[in-house]
């Protein structure tokens, strides 16, 4: 099973709101990727996660905060977002940071912040 | 950090063309990845090809190390191919790094 799940699919939050996006794989993989991406443009990498600790952080604005409570799953707490801030979430995987490993995409989270 | 250049950046295309999709890149990689991206936004993996050459149904890639690039090759199109392909390498710092991608419409 090469899935990696993400919840939820759309959000629409206000710039006051405080949520959450959840990324989920059962791969058995240690490294675990936050990227950013808006329309007609690449993904842009935000976080990445090794062996449960934050190992890249691409100059990411404090108001988003990675969380990886264990080797399956890792959060993305959202607070006092800005409109510009909309875009798909994407979530990824990997066996392993360090080495030549393959990724896995989760289908993305379709954030609007108002 | 490693740049890379897609090419075209948009291709127009009847169903049972072939076409050849490019990735260039201005160093040295560990790891280089083919995704399609589908108009729902899932990136689907196509190949995991630092160097050599592989082949899937219709899809081919091969990647050219020493030269740095990699090519995927598209065979008899068909609309379900609709998208945007990109090529994501990394490097010795271990960051991925996309292309700008390559936007393909397939018609019937």
């Amino acid at each position: 099973d090469t899935e990696v799940t993400q919840t939820p699919k759309h959000l629409v939050m206000g710039m006051t709101n405080k949520k959450s996006l959840k990324c989920e794989q059962h791969m058995g993989h240690r490294a675990m990727y936050w990227y950013k991406q808006k329309a007609k443009k690449p993904p842009e990498l935000m976080f990445v996660y090794s062996y449960e600790k934050l190992s890249i952080n691409e100059s990411v604005p404090s108001r988003f905060s990675p969380e990886c409570p264990n080797s399956s799953l890792l959060n993305l707490h959202l607070h006092a977002l800005q409109p510009e801030d909309s875009a798909l979430y994407l979530c990824a995987s990997s066996q392993d940071q360090g080495n030549v490993y393959e990724q896995y995409f989760g289908p993305g989270t379709r954030l609007t912040v108002t | 950090g490693i740049q890379v250049e897609q090419s075209p950046p948009d291709l127009i295309l009847q169903e049972g063309a072939n076409s050849t999709l490019r990735c260039n890149f201005s160093d040295s990689v560990n790891n280089l990845q083919w995704f399609h991206q589908n108009p729902w936004g899932q990136l689907i993996n196509l190949f995991y090809i630092p160097s050599g050459t592989k082949q899937n149904g219709r899809l081919s890639a091969t990647t050219v190390a020493t030269e740095r690039y990699s090519l995927l090759y598209i065979s008899s199109s068909q609309t379900t191919d609709s998208g945007v392909y990109f090529c994501a390498v990394t490097g010795g710092s271990y960051i991925p790094t996309f292309g700008r991608g390559t936007s393909l419409i397939v018609h019937p």
